[in-house]
């Protein structure tokens, strides 16, 4: 069975960089999926981030597009997050995930989340 | 980019009985391959989203027979037929057919 787990800073603080790291058991990260991350902030919806192949290729949301910046080690089978200049309004509950298919295809495999907030 | 609307917010449906959710994108989802690029999923309180359907109306391994999808194009709709205790959730609808892919703002199912 397939585990994402993911880990990282509870608390950040505003205008610095957020920093998360999935990693990947009981199956292969290099099997031509896409790795990615949505967000959720608290009593609210779900929000797509941007996700990364095994080869390196990225997507990103063009909302969030000039603070994200999404990596890969498949020798660790880790794939990562950095969020930039982070706002109260980045507080979330942060998934990894692994897409079906390609770069925007439907989620079949979720970790159980990491909660970060901003706050100084 | 497409949106993703979803109807209700949120219903309260006793048990037993069918509950009915609705998902409308701004654009259609329907592939040259024939195909919707729709996908729904359940949320229970403190847990990750788990992928239901795909494709519409492909129900994943191990999902009830209760949930069913249905639609084309624009509108589609996911169907409890029978609800139980334990679907008690948000669902969600996403579409997949373009970047970047997009959830609806999730419907709340409660028992009455």
């Amino acid at each position: 069975q397939l585990l994402l787990q993911g880990s990282g800073p509870g608390l950040v603080k505003p205008s610095e960089t957020l920093s998360l790291t999935c990693t990947v058991s009981g199956g292969s990260i290099t099997t031509g999926y896409f790795w990615g991350w949505i967000r959720q902030p608290p009593g609210k919806g779900l929000e797509w981030i941007g996700n990364i192949h095994q080869i390196g290729d990225t997507s990103y949301n063009p909302s969030l597009k000039s603070r994200v910046t999404i990596s890969v080690d498949t020798s660790k089978k880790q794939f990562s997050l950095r969020l930039s200049s982070v706002t109260a309004a980045d507080t979330a509950v942060y998934y990894c995930v692994r897409h079906w298919g390609y770069h925007y295809g439907f989620i079949d495999y979720w970790g159980q989340g990491t909660l970060v907030t901003v706050s100084s | 980019d497409i949106v993703v609307t979803q109807s209700p917010e949120s219903l309260a449906v006793s048990l037993g009985e069918r509950a009915t959710i609705n998902c409308k994108s701004s654009h259609s989802v329907l592939y040259s391959d024939n195909k919707n690029y729709l996908a729904w999923y359940q949320q229970r309180p403190g847990q990750p989203p788990k992928l239901l359907i795909s494709w519409a109306s492909t129900r994943e391994s191990g999902v009830p027979d209760r949930f069913s999808g249905s639609g084309s194009g624009t509108d589609f709709t996911l169907t409890i037929s029978s609800l139980q205790a334990e679907d008690v959730a948000v669902y969600y609808c996403q579409q997949y057919f373009s970047s970047p892919p997009a959830f609806g703002q999730g419907t709340k199912v409660e028992i009455k």
